[in-house]
């Protein structure tokens, strides 16, 4: 059965480094999701991505995030300067195309700002 | 914005009894929700989905959640605890976007199985 796919499980980094965690969604799918969960916390939507380009994002997704599909698989969430409270699970997720609303999960990266 | 609550932070059961995990909504229309479940160190996978086909909506691994729409409720229940259901669970609504849905997620519920 297919699946959303992250790498890397955990990453680990630096207060002020950048970090890209990178996803490769459901082949046939067509809409991009990142969700993030900090350690006790629930999971919070950050950003959904169609048809190259941001259709929503959430007050947590400042201008120190972007997203970016630089191929036909590949889907990524690039954190510019990473802050402490950075530090959680980022989950990726994808839907099919034709309305259905089931998003299907990749297993997460652990980020860890130090 | 639609919302839910879920009203159990922790749900302990012995293994073969059953489980009752509740959730409550709010939607200004008509719902797309789902149950999500985490095993630890594990993603998200679904367990099932309500879109309005049918209130009683069966899921993978025994569990089944009813919609009831008077009372807001999207409970999840399986008759038979096992082991291998502790977990934590999301109670989760979709909310369509410009493109695509967002998912705003409960708080969660930690299931406990004991012996």
């Amino acid at each position: 059965e297919p699946e959303v796919t992250q790498t890397p499980s955990h990453q680990v980094t630096q207060m002020g480094q950048e970090v890209i965690l990178r996803c490769v969604p459901i082949s046939n799918h067509l809409y991009f999701y990142w969700y993030r969960q900090i350690l006790g916390q629930k999971v919070e939507f950050l950003v959904s991505f169609y048809n190259n380009e941001i259709s929503e994002k959430s007050e947590i997704f400042d201008d120190q995030f972007s997203v970016e599909r630089p191929d036909g698989s590949n889907f990524t969430l690039k954190i510019r300067s990473t802050k402490l409270e950075d530090s959680a699970m980022y989950f990726c997720a994808s839907t099919p195309m034709g309305g259905t609303d089931t998003q299907y999960f990749g297993p997460g990266t652990r980020l860890t700002v130090l | 914005a639609q919302s839910v609550t879920q009203l159990d932070s922790h749900v302990s059961v012995s293994e073969g009894t059953p489980v009752l995990l509740r959730c409550n909504y709010s939607s200004s229309y008509s719902p797309s929700l789902f149950w999500y479940v985490q095993h630890p160190n594990k993603g998200l996978q679904l367990l099932l989905k309500y879109t309005s086909a049918a209130t009683l909506v069966k899921g993978i691994n025994g569990f089944e959640a009813e919609f009831k729409k008077s009372e807001t409720s999207f409970h999840l229940t399986k008759p038979s605890a096992h082991m291998s259901d502790a977990a934590e669970y999301f109670c989760v609504v979709s909310e369509p976007t410009g493109g695509g849905n967002k998912l705003t997620f409960g708080t969660g519920t930690q299931l406990k199985v004991e012996l």
